[in-house]
């Protein structure tokens, strides 16, 4: 199984600030990268798709880039909502993985 | 509208068995791999496992191989997760979730089934 290794596990920033993530995979994985935005008590959320591709409605703020092994995660301007704790997450052939989670707080 | 509406939550004891479900609606049911996810209490996603409702073809992720079992009932849209004998370690939500054709993200989920084995 390919594993992910998602830093940091967690993160405090101020609204406004820029915050970045990062999902590293074991083995190349092309592009097929996602990430996830779950707060509690809810479901998780399709936020970044293939890596760089923002799922429709969601906030522009919001974006992702690499491929390969290396993968960011990037939230441009943090805001009040966007406290959550996101996941990465990788597909190989039917077989799926997430990342340990970043939990993102308000400093 | 796609939606994926889960069975409700329910308390077990050790031993017993259980069988949750998704019921999916709004598109083709029978075009669309369906998977299972884990989230234990305060604890991140674990994917289970998938299956293609259309076939019936079923892949489980090393660590739920032979611990759970995943099967669909396309004239009724519906996949279910089953266990024969809970452990306590089994408590946790459990999210049912579809695999988007197209990309290779999970682009919907149900609302998740909390499953609680106490003694």
């Amino acid at each position: 199984d390919i594993q992910m290794t998602q830093s940091p596990s967690s993160l405090s920033a101020s609204v406004g600030d820029r915050v970045t993530i990062t999902c590293q995979a074991s083995q190349d994985i092309s592009n097929y990268l996602n990430w996830y935005q779950q707060k509690p008590g809810k479901a998780p959320k399709l936020l970044i798709y293939d890596a760089s591709n923002l799922e429709t409605g969601v906030p522009s703020r919001f974006s992702g880039s690499g491929s390969g092994t290396d993968f960011t995660f990037t939230i441009s301007s943090l805001q009040p909502e966007d406290i959550a704790t996101y996941y990465c997450q990788q597909y190989d052939n039917l077989s799926i993985t997430f990342g340990q989670g970043t939990r993102l707080e308000i400093k | 509208e796609v939606q994926l509406v889960q069975s409700g939550a329910e308390v077990k004891k050790p031993g017993e068995s259980l069988k949750i479900s998704c019921k999916g609606s709004g598109y083709s049911f029978t075009s669309y791999w369906i998977g299972w996810v884990r989230q234990m209490p305060g604890k991140g996603l674990e994917w289970m496992g998938i299956i293609y409702p259309g076939d019936s073809d079923t892949r489980y992720s090393p660590s739920f191989q032979g611990q759970v079992t995943i099967s669909a009932d396309k004239s009724i849209s519906t996949a279910y997760l089953q266990w024969s004998s809970l452990k306590a370690s089994d408590t946790a939500m459990y999210y049912c979730a579809r695999r988007a054709t197209v990309t290779t993200a999970v682009d919907y989920w149900g609302q998740g089934t909390l499953v609680t084995v106490s003694s």
